[in-house]
């Protein structure tokens, strides 16, 4: 069974850093992955999607990258603000085509 | 607008009454599927439908029941809810079964709490 692991499950930061954060897979047959957004109380928001065949995928300050071999992919944030405080979580489209997985999140918090 | 609208947002009720959680899309996805969020194990997938009357188990249904009988609306009912059901439940579709650049898209979430 796909397992999807972040790392790490909180970071706090100054405004202006730039920084990743990490989502392992153990199983590298997966269609796509997806980058999400939750804000405490709210749904989810589809930040990037990066389809198996692609190795990266930018929007403005966010760039993920996708290393399917390894099991691994990285959400870059460049030029952090506070209104970036979120828990960011990735999810796999894997196995059976409609089953999707979901790591725990990183809860990131950007200090003014 | 685009949505995946979610009713009720709160929800507190008692073991053994049966429940009905409304989930509605209006971008005529055919993909419509459940999931649980708790601490500690992220959000987990329950029952998902690639199409009218067409649905399957996720990983954690036991408990759970759903029914696709129109394109837009995916409700899950829990005949007779226990207490370990208390949880935040997100409905979410996608268009394309068999597109790989397919988003999904989230409701707002519905805050159960079964006592």
């Amino acid at each position: 069974k796909q397992e999807v692991t972040q790392i790490p499950a909180a970071l706090s930061v100054p405004e202006g850093e730039n920084l990743v954060l990490n989502c392992s897979f153990t199983d590298s047959a997966i269609y796509n992955l997806q980058w999400f957004r939750q804000d405490p109380g709210k749904g989810l928001t589809s930040l990037l999607l990066i389809q198996s065949s692609q190795r990266e995928q930018t929007s403005g300050r966010l760039n993920a990258s996708l290393d399917k071999s390894s099991g691994r992919s990285t959400l870059y944030i460049a030029a952090s603000q506070p209104g970036d405080s979120a828990t960011y979580l990735c999810a796999v489209r894997g196995g059976n085509f409609n089953k999707f997985y979901f790591g725990s999140g990183t809860k990131l918090n950007v200090k003014p | 607008e685009a949505q995946v609208t979610q009713n009720p947002r709160y929800l507190i009720t008692v073991t053994g009454k049966k429940l009905t959680v409304t989930c509605s899309q209006n971008m005529n996805h055919e993909y419509m599927s459940w999931y649980r969020q708790d601490p500690g194990l992220g959000l987990r997938q329950i029952y998902y439908s690639m199409n009218v009357e067409v649905t399957d188990k996720g990983d954690v249904p036991e408990g759970y029941k759903v029914s696709r009988k129109e394109k837009r609306n995916f409700p899950l009912i829990l005949e007779s809810p226990s207490p370990n059901q208390t949880s935040l439940y997100f409905c979410a579709s996608s268009s394309k079964t068999g597109a790989t650049n397919e988003k999904l898209f989230f409701g707002s979430g519905t805050q159960l709490s079964v006592l």
